[in-house]
């Protein structure tokens, strides 16, 4: 199974303040997703990171408001801009490789916003 | 549109099996997947099963999957207190390249 790490694990931030979150593989893998879980609630996708590309953005979800990168095929980030209390939530950032079925999940990010 | 429907809670005594229940709308699914969080925890992979089997079994997990009623459950054998946990079921669309999660099944096992 893979490994993946995800920077900070939490972390309280003031509203109109960005915030990025990092998520690390040990090995190579084709798809990369980020994922937000509000409290008490399921996990709602938010966008899938492409490698040299542009994120596929869900309903709701749009480019301005949570930036990704892709430099890599182990290496993602997340930026939550311009903040606000309605933000704070777990994010999670997922992984998966193309023709295999397992889809793996980090630890989370924890982020309140005041 | 998309959906996946799990009852929210499920209480058991330690020893007895559980059994958690899941249907889904989207009759494209690839794959099904079942996953635990514990708290303050991330998801944990538990099983999952291709949309073209009706069961799979490991260890004390066994998953079946009523593909015509859209239905999918999980049982867990011998249930013990460290199975508490929210269980939630899954499903991945669009050849894989999308997964639609429940709403999660808290599972309380009682001394």
């Amino acid at each position: 199974s893979a490994v993946i790490s995800q920077k900070p694990s939490r972390d309280i931030c003031q509203r109109g303040t960005s915030l990025t979150i990092q998520c690390q593989v040990d090995s190579q893998v084709t798809m990369m997703f980020w994922y937000r879980q509000q409290p008490g609630q399921s996990l709602t996708l938010i966008a899938t990171a492409n490698q040299g590309s542009e994120a596929t953005y869900e309903s709701g979800f749009v480019i301005d408001k949570f930036p990704i990168s892709r430099p890599n095929l182990t290496f993602s980030t997340l930026t939550v801009s311009n903040m606000s209390p309605e933000d704070s939530s777990i994010y999670l950032c997922s992984v998966a490789t193309s023709g295999r079925a397992e889809q793996y999940f980090g630890p989370g990010t924890r982020l309140t916003v005041t | 549109g998309e959906d996946v429907e799990q009852s929210l809670f499920l209480s058991v005594r330690e020893g007895d099996s559980s059994v958690i229940n899941c249907t889904y709308t989207d009759s494209s699914s690839t794959y099904l997947y079942w996953y635990k969080q514990e708290p303050g925890a991330g998801l944990q992979l538990l099983t999952y099963i291709f949309s073209n089997m009706d069961m799979k079994q490991d260890q004390r997990l066994t998953v079946l999957l009523n593909k015509k009623d859209k239905h999918l459950s999980l049982r867990i054998a011998d249930t013990q207190t460290g199975d508490s946990a929210i269980y939630f079921c899954a499903e991945s669309i669009n050849g894989g390249f999308k997964t639609i999660f429940g709403a999660g099944t808290r599972l309380f096992v009682k001394a």
